[in-house]
């Protein structure tokens, strides 16, 4: 069974920063890209990054570019989201999505997704 | 890269068949036959059901179909039951530079 458990939530300041992870079991992590999708409160879902099965393609939301970095280490089944120069604005729910077998449709096609961890930045 | 336009709510009867549409544009769901939907109850995490325009998951009931025409998407739900009620995003791939778009969301009531 697919199990992918989102962690490392929580407050922090404005400019501050922050790393989710994702722990990852029950298939071939390094087979598939993995993603982060976030969802602010009571809104919608938002695409933030995306990376490829071994890890040498990156792809960025215009909103976080720059501030945020997706890595991942197929050794550990783990999945990474480094965040820096946090605003309020960034503030969700972030999921780690399985991206769906294949080349493109793993970059949009999510068919697994982690429980979510809330970041909250805020003075 | 713009998100995808949904409609922000939708309503229908049990029984009744509805159509949710999802409008992008010739950068996203007008080239690629790449479109997903997601189910999403509250409290919980987004459900895929369907991919690639008009594909189910295994698991996933027949009563959802996914279908396309131009730069707009679609998910019809027939036979609509109580449980039916909940969010749909639907998402389309957009390219090689942002590589994914979302739709804002259809809250869907089941009266």
């Amino acid at each position: 069974e697919v199990q992918l458990v989102d962690s490392g939530g929580g407050l922090v300041q404005p400019g501050g920063s922050l790393r989710v992870s994702c722990a990852a079991s029950g298939f071939g992590f390094s087979q598939y890209a993995m993603t982060w999708v976030r969802q602010a409160p009571g809104k919608g879902l938002e695409w933030v990054a995306g990376i490829s099965d071994g890890g040498g393609g990156t792809k960025y939301a215009d909103s976080v570019k720059g501030r945020f970095t997706i890595s991942r280490d197929n050794s550990q089944n783990t999945l990474h989201l480094q965040m820096n120069s946090l605003r309020a604005e960034d503030t969700a729910v972030y999921y780690c999505a399985k991206g769906w077998i294949g080349y493109p449709s793993g970059w949009c096609h999510f068919d697994s997704w982690g429980q979510g961890i809330l970041v909250t930045v805020s003075s | 890269q713009s998100a995808l336009t949904q409609p922000a709510s939708m309503s229908g009867s049990p029984g009744q068949s509805i159509t949710l549409p999802c409008t992008g544009s010739s950068s996203d769901v007008g080239t690629y036959n790449l479109v997903a939907w997601y189910q999403q109850h509250p409290g919980e995490v987004p459900k895929l059901i369907i991919y690639e325009v008009n594909k189910r998951p295994s698991g996933v009931s027949s009563r959802f179909s996914g279908s396309k025409s131009g730069s707009t998407a679609s998910l019809t739900i027939s036979g609509l039951q109580a449980e039916d009620e909940a969010d749909y995003y639907c998402s389309s791939y957009a390219g090689s530079g942002t590589p994914c778009v979302f739709g804002g969301g259809t809250k869907l009531t089941v009266l």
